[in-house]
């Protein structure tokens, strides 16, 4: 099992709602990322960091943020919450093999705002 | 678009038989992934294969990749009902400098005893 941890699991939260979802490995990976996931399963990247103080955004547009101040913590914010943001999101780490990356996922949070 | 495109959608069989996906994708790469699922859980990584191999074997797990195609299959032999999960490729792109891995959007397997 990767060390790679996610709070909550499960969420529901009013709209205008802001909201900050956990994200923490203990395998001092520099890479961590996050993923929306559809509700057909659908994988997108929505934000990526190369390490401390980097962020980037992914190829989908979120109108979250992230932060990494610290090497094992990558918390993602929502400052107002809407039901279209209702979603599964999956943060993952990733460590570099050579030339490739493999990437350590979490269990993920299930937001739901109401 | 995902780079990564699956099919089947979803595959339905019987304990020990063979199941098959095929995975699609649309640039070059420097290798591709196989990950698997469980509901409602993250995704654990199963196996690599870098754009210079064929095949790579893993278990009761077997990958092709045909870069010519830009496809890879993951063929699961003598499945198992606890072999129940989503399976997505995951593929890491020559045309990022940061390694990005763009997943596809998964095939769902379901194995009845």
């Amino acid at each position: 099992e990767a060390d790679i941890y996610q709070t909550p699991r499960y969420l529901v939260i009013g709209t205008g709602k802001k909201i900050t979802l956990e994200c923490s490995q203990t395998m001092g990976h520099d890479k961590m990322y996050w993923y929306q996931q559809d509700p057909g399963m659908e994988l997108h990247l929505i934000h990526y960091s190369y390490g401390v103080n980097s962020t980037e955004k992914g190829d989908l547009s979120s109108e979250s943020t992230v932060s990494r101040i610290r090497t094992e913590h990558f918390p993602l914010t929502l400052e107002s919450a809407r039901p279209s943001h209702t979603s599964q999101y999956l943060c993952a780490s990733g460590v570099d093999r050579g030339r490739d990356t493999e990437a350590f996922f979490g269990q993920g949070t299930r937001l739901t705002v109401v | 678009s995902q780079q990564g495109e699956e099919d089947p959608q979803a595959l339905s069989i019987q304990e020990g038989e063979n199941a098959t996906m095929n995975c699609s994708y649309k640039t070059s790469i420097n290798n591709l992934q196989w990950y698997r699922q469980n509901s409602g859980r993250g995704l654990v990584h199963l196996i690599l294969i870098r754009s210079n191999e064929r095949e790579k074997h893993s278990g009761r797990l077997r990958v092709t990749l045909d870069t010519s195609k830009k496809s890879s299959s993951l063929l699961i032999t003598a499945s198992r009902a606890a072999d129940t999960a989503s399976y997505f490729c995951a593929t890491d792109s020559v045309n990022t400098g940061f390694q990005k891995l763009v997943f596809g959007t998964g095939t769902r397997l379901l194995v009845s005893p």
